[in-house]
């Protein structure tokens, strides 16, 4: 069966620098998760795309922003990247937004020197 | 989190034993789900509890809840090597259009051969 696909599954960049981590979630699944699991830590909710439009944010920083495309694939973009941020963000999916179980990717995995 | 703690923090077991978790909600529920991590890798969907019922079975997973202590428990019987993983409780947040989870603390399992 399709999964969630998440691109690239590790990247490491520099302070202050950009990355851009994309989600392809699982065919006819309208609505996106992104969360954020810091070394340790549960997973945090950020922000959450149902039909392409935003649905719901969480703790996403400023420096964050999402959008789904058309064709539902869902990407975060993180600017002016700090230590912190180091971590694994995940992409989920579900069927519809009132479903409650959701489909996590294997994850991208975002280290900042 | 905002949803409180995971008991215990880590367990260790001989295979073949009894694993079992806890976990602790603040809010309102209408249902609780426990997830498996294995290290570093995506988030699995195991069980989901609705808030009336109390008890729920599948395979050698058994879930309770007691709504009335906010406090959920999984268990799984004659445990093996292949269960170790990190295993956390959800609740699904309702927000404005998606239904965001908020993850406890996490046990981290290991089921030593």
């Amino acid at each position: 069966a399709a999964g969630v696909i998440q691109s690239p599954r590790h990247l490491i960049k520099e302070k202050r620098e950009t990355a851009t981590l994309k989600c392809y979630p699982i065919p006819r699944h309208d609505t996106v998760y992104w969360y954020q699991q810091g070394p340790g830590q549960d997973p945090q909710f950020l922000i959450s795309f149902y039909e392409k439009m935003q649905s719901d944010k969480g703790s996403i920083p400023d420096r964050f922003s999402a959008q789904q495309f058309s064709d539902y694939h869902s990407e975060l973009n993180m600017s002016s990247l700090e230590l912190g941020d180091s971590a694994l963000y995940f992409c989920a999916s579900s069927p519809t937004r009132v479903i409650y179980e959701q489909f996590f990717g294997p994850g991208t995995r975002l280290t900042v020197l | 989190s905002q949803q409180g703690e995971e008991d215990p923090q880590a367990l260790s077991i001989q295979e073949g034993e009894n694993a079992t978790m806890n976990c602790s909600y603040k809010t309102s529920i209408n249902n609780l789900q426990w997830y498996r991590q294995n290290s570093g890798r995506g988030l699995v969907h195991l069980i989901l509890i609705r808030s009336n019922e109390r008890e729920k079975h599948s395979g050698r997973l058994r879930v309770t809840l007691d709504t009335s202590k906010k406090s959920s428990s999984l268990l799984i019987t004659a445990s093996r090597a292949a269960d170790t993983a990190s295993y956390f409780c959800a609740t699904a947040v309702s927000g404005a259009g998606s239904y965001q989870l908020t993850f406890g603390k996490g046990t981290k399992l290991s089921v030593i051969p």
